[in-house]
Protein backbone atom coordinates (compact mmCIF):
# COMPACT_ATOMS: atom_id res chain seq x y z
CA UNK A 1 0.00 0.00 0.00
CA UNK A 2 1.25 3.45 -0.95
CA UNK A 3 2.40 5.41 2.08
CA UNK A 4 2.91 8.99 2.92
CA UNK A 5 5.91 10.78 4.65
CA UNK A 6 5.08 14.40 6.59
CA UNK A 7 7.27 16.11 9.07
CA UNK A 8 7.02 15.96 12.21
CA UNK A 9 5.98 19.61 13.35
CA UNK A 10 6.20 22.64 12.05
CA UNK A 11 5.81 26.12 13.24
CA UNK A 12 3.80 29.33 12.15
CA UNK A 13 2.90 32.55 12.65
CA UNK A 14 -0.41 33.76 13.08
CA UNK A 15 -2.25 35.42 9.94
CA UNK A 16 0.48 34.29 7.56
CA UNK A 17 0.28 31.48 5.44
CA UNK A 18 1.13 27.90 6.18
CA UNK A 19 2.32 25.36 3.90
CA UNK A 20 2.05 21.78 5.03
CA UNK A 21 3.98 19.30 2.56
CA UNK A 22 3.37 15.87 2.23
CA UNK A 23 4.99 13.07 -0.09
CA UNK A 24 3.58 9.89 -1.33
CA UNK A 25 6.23 9.03 -4.26
CA UNK A 26 4.48 5.26 -4.60
CA UNK A 27 1.37 6.58 -5.09
CA UNK A 28 -0.78 4.88 -7.59
CA UNK A 29 -2.68 6.83 -10.44
CA UNK A 30 -6.02 5.78 -8.74
CA UNK A 31 -5.26 7.34 -5.10
CA UNK A 32 -6.85 10.02 -4.02
CA UNK A 33 -5.23 12.21 -1.53
CA UNK A 34 -7.48 13.54 1.41
CA UNK A 35 -6.19 15.76 4.22
CA UNK A 36 -7.73 15.69 7.50
CA UNK A 37 -6.56 17.56 10.92
CA UNK A 38 -7.35 16.69 14.50
CA UNK A 39 -7.67 19.24 17.41
CA UNK A 40 -6.53 18.51 20.73
CA UNK A 41 -8.46 15.98 22.22
CA UNK A 42 -11.23 15.70 19.68
CA UNK A 43 -12.08 13.48 16.40
CA UNK A 44 -10.53 14.13 13.01
CA UNK A 45 -12.12 17.08 10.54
CA UNK A 46 -12.09 16.34 6.90
CA UNK A 47 -10.52 19.37 5.29
CA UNK A 48 -10.36 18.62 1.54
CA UNK A 49 -9.19 15.47 -0.87
CA UNK A 50 -8.15 15.49 -4.51
CA UNK A 51 -7.52 13.55 -7.40
CA UNK A 52 -4.73 15.79 -9.87
CA UNK A 53 -6.04 18.77 -10.19
CA UNK A 54 -5.67 21.57 -7.56
CA UNK A 55 -8.74 22.16 -5.31
CA UNK A 56 -10.08 24.89 -3.28
CA UNK A 57 -12.37 25.54 0.04
CA UNK A 58 -13.60 27.40 2.47
CA UNK A 59 -10.50 25.52 4.35
CA UNK A 60 -7.99 25.42 2.63
CA UNK A 61 -5.95 24.80 -0.76
CA UNK A 62 -4.42 21.33 -1.99
CA UNK A 63 -1.58 22.14 -4.33
CA UNK A 64 -1.16 18.73 -6.32
CA UNK A 65 2.31 17.88 -7.91
CA UNK A 66 2.51 17.44 -11.95
CA UNK A 67 3.71 13.73 -10.88
CA UNK A 68 1.45 13.61 -8.30
CA UNK A 69 4.23 12.17 -5.75
CA UNK A 70 3.78 15.09 -3.70
CA UNK A 71 1.70 17.66 -2.91
CA UNK A 72 1.12 20.61 -0.17
CA UNK A 73 -1.77 21.60 1.94
CA UNK A 74 -2.64 25.48 2.10
CA UNK A 75 -3.61 27.20 5.05
CA UNK A 76 -3.86 30.84 3.10
CA UNK A 77 -3.79 32.97 6.63
CA UNK A 78 -3.28 30.93 9.69
CA UNK A 79 -5.30 31.23 13.67
CA UNK A 80 -4.59 30.10 16.26
CA UNK A 81 -7.47 28.06 15.54
CA UNK A 82 -5.73 26.13 13.17
CA UNK A 83 -3.32 25.25 15.52
CA UNK A 84 -3.57 20.37 14.98
CA UNK A 85 -2.52 17.71 14.01
CA UNK A 86 -2.94 17.73 9.83
CA UNK A 87 -3.08 14.22 8.22
CA UNK A 88 -1.89 13.47 4.70
CA UNK A 89 -3.95 10.57 4.22
CA UNK A 90 -4.02 8.03 0.67
CA UNK A 91 -7.06 6.78 -0.63
CA UNK A 92 -7.88 3.95 -3.12
CA UNK A 93 -9.92 4.75 -6.14
CA UNK A 94 -10.65 1.32 -5.70
CA UNK A 95 -12.10 1.24 -2.18
CA UNK A 96 -14.82 2.91 -0.60
CA UNK A 97 -13.46 2.30 2.86
CA UNK A 98 -9.73 2.25 3.50
CA UNK A 99 -7.87 5.93 4.45
CA UNK A 100 -4.46 4.66 5.27
CA UNK A 101 -3.34 7.11 8.12
CA UNK A 102 0.54 8.41 9.02
CA UNK A 103 1.41 10.26 12.26
CA UNK A 104 0.61 13.21 11.18
CA UNK A 105 2.32 17.06 11.35
CA UNK A 106 1.60 18.83 14.33
CA UNK A 107 1.32 22.72 13.37
CA UNK A 108 2.01 24.95 15.61
CA UNK A 109 0.63 28.19 15.79
CA UNK A 110 2.63 30.92 17.45
CA UNK A 111 0.98 34.53 18.36
CA UNK B 1 -28.35 17.66 14.56
CA UNK B 2 -25.96 16.08 17.05
CA UNK B 3 -23.85 14.76 14.09
CA UNK B 4 -21.66 11.26 15.70
CA UNK B 5 -21.63 10.54 19.48
CA UNK B 6 -20.01 8.27 21.25
CA UNK B 7 -20.49 6.31 24.29
CA UNK B 8 -19.13 6.12 26.91
CA UNK B 9 -16.36 8.81 26.94
CA UNK B 10 -14.06 7.16 29.24
CA UNK B 11 -13.78 3.53 30.88
CA UNK B 12 -11.17 1.57 32.99
CA UNK B 13 -11.44 -1.88 32.54
CA UNK B 14 -9.62 -4.82 33.82
CA UNK B 15 -8.29 -7.68 31.78
CA UNK B 16 -10.90 -9.90 30.69
CA UNK B 17 -13.74 -8.47 31.02
CA UNK B 18 -15.71 -7.35 28.37
CA UNK B 19 -17.49 -3.86 27.21
CA UNK B 20 -19.79 -2.74 24.29
CA UNK B 21 -18.38 1.08 23.10
CA UNK B 22 -21.81 2.75 21.34
CA UNK B 23 -21.41 5.09 17.99
CA UNK B 24 -25.12 6.68 16.99
CA UNK B 25 -25.29 9.12 13.74
CA UNK B 26 -28.58 11.22 13.08
CA UNK B 27 -27.03 12.15 9.52
CA UNK B 28 -28.80 8.73 7.95
CA UNK B 29 -25.14 7.96 6.29
CA UNK B 30 -25.14 4.27 5.19
CA UNK B 31 -21.08 3.84 6.10
CA UNK B 32 -19.65 3.68 9.42
CA UNK B 33 -16.77 2.98 10.60
CA UNK B 34 -14.35 2.02 13.96
CA UNK B 35 -10.98 3.49 14.39
CA UNK B 36 -8.56 3.15 17.00
CA UNK B 37 -6.19 5.49 17.65
CA UNK B 38 -2.94 4.83 20.20
CA UNK B 39 -0.25 8.12 21.46
CA UNK B 40 1.17 9.34 18.82
CA UNK B 41 0.05 7.38 15.72
CA UNK B 42 -2.31 8.29 13.62
CA UNK B 43 -5.91 5.95 13.10
CA UNK B 44 -6.04 2.68 12.24
CA UNK B 45 -8.99 0.94 10.91
CA UNK B 46 -10.69 -1.35 12.91
CA UNK B 47 -14.24 -2.38 11.41
CA UNK B 48 -16.50 -0.78 9.03
CA UNK B 49 -19.91 -1.27 7.64
CA UNK B 50 -21.26 -0.35 4.39
CA UNK B 51 -25.11 -0.25 5.49
CA UNK B 52 -27.31 -1.74 8.07
CA UNK B 53 -26.92 -5.45 8.58
CA UNK B 54 -23.24 -5.25 6.99
CA UNK B 55 -20.17 -5.43 8.52
CA UNK B 56 -16.22 -6.35 7.45
CA UNK B 57 -12.92 -6.32 8.91
CA UNK B 58 -10.54 -3.32 8.41
CA UNK B 59 -7.08 -3.12 9.25
CA UNK B 60 -7.01 -4.62 12.98
CA UNK B 61 -9.68 -6.53 13.79
CA UNK B 62 -8.72 -9.07 16.10
CA UNK B 63 -9.67 -8.85 19.35
CA UNK B 64 -13.11 -6.50 18.45
CA UNK B 65 -16.57 -7.31 17.06
CA UNK B 66 -19.08 -5.01 15.65
CA UNK B 67 -22.94 -5.18 14.49
CA UNK B 68 -25.29 -2.84 12.67
CA UNK B 69 -28.34 -3.63 13.76
CA UNK B 70 -29.47 -0.34 13.00
CA UNK B 71 -28.95 2.20 10.10
CA UNK B 72 -28.16 4.73 12.85
CA UNK B 73 -25.84 2.83 15.29
CA UNK B 74 -22.75 0.81 15.21
CA UNK B 75 -21.48 -0.99 18.47
CA UNK B 76 -17.79 -2.29 18.95
CA UNK B 77 -17.58 -4.87 21.16
CA UNK B 78 -14.58 -6.11 22.89
CA UNK B 79 -15.35 -9.70 24.09
CA UNK B 80 -12.13 -10.16 26.83
CA UNK B 81 -9.81 -6.77 26.60
CA UNK B 82 -6.55 -7.21 26.68
CA UNK B 83 -4.08 -4.17 27.99
CA UNK B 84 -2.86 -3.61 24.51
CA UNK B 85 -6.26 -2.37 23.18
CA UNK B 86 -5.77 0.77 25.64
CA UNK B 87 -6.50 3.25 23.12
CA UNK B 88 -9.01 6.25 22.19
CA UNK B 89 -11.45 4.50 19.65
CA UNK B 90 -13.19 7.26 17.08
CA UNK B 91 -16.20 6.39 15.17
CA UNK B 92 -16.96 8.09 11.90
CA UNK B 93 -19.68 7.93 9.73
CA UNK B 94 -20.36 9.11 5.55
CA UNK B 95 -22.88 8.97 2.94
CA UNK B 96 -22.41 6.52 -0.01
CA UNK B 97 -21.94 9.88 -2.04
CA UNK B 98 -19.01 10.98 -4.24
CA UNK B 99 -17.44 13.47 -1.97
CA UNK B 100 -16.18 10.67 0.49
CA UNK B 101 -16.01 13.57 3.28
CA UNK B 102 -16.24 11.38 6.97
CA UNK B 103 -17.53 12.96 10.31
CA UNK B 104 -15.71 11.74 13.32
CA UNK B 105 -17.14 11.40 17.10
CA UNK B 106 -15.63 12.58 19.96
CA UNK B 107 -13.82 9.65 20.95
CA UNK B 108 -13.67 6.86 24.00
CA UNK B 109 -10.53 6.60 26.04
CA UNK B 110 -10.48 2.81 27.24
CA UNK B 111 -7.75 2.05 29.54
CA UNK B 112 -7.12 -2.08 29.91
CA UNK B 113 -5.61 -2.15 33.18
Amino acid sequence: DAKTTQPNSMESNEEEPVHLPCNHSTISGTDYIHWYRQLPSQGPEYVIHGLTSNVNNRMASLAIAEDRKSSTLILHRATLRDAAVYYCILRKGDSNYQLIWGAGTKLIIKP
Amino acid sequence: NAGVTQTPKFRVLKTGQSMTLLCAQDMNHEYMYWYRQDPGMGLRLIHYSVGEGTTAKGEVPDGYNVSRLKKQNFLLGLESAAPSQTSVYFCASRTSGRTYEQYFGPGTRLTVT
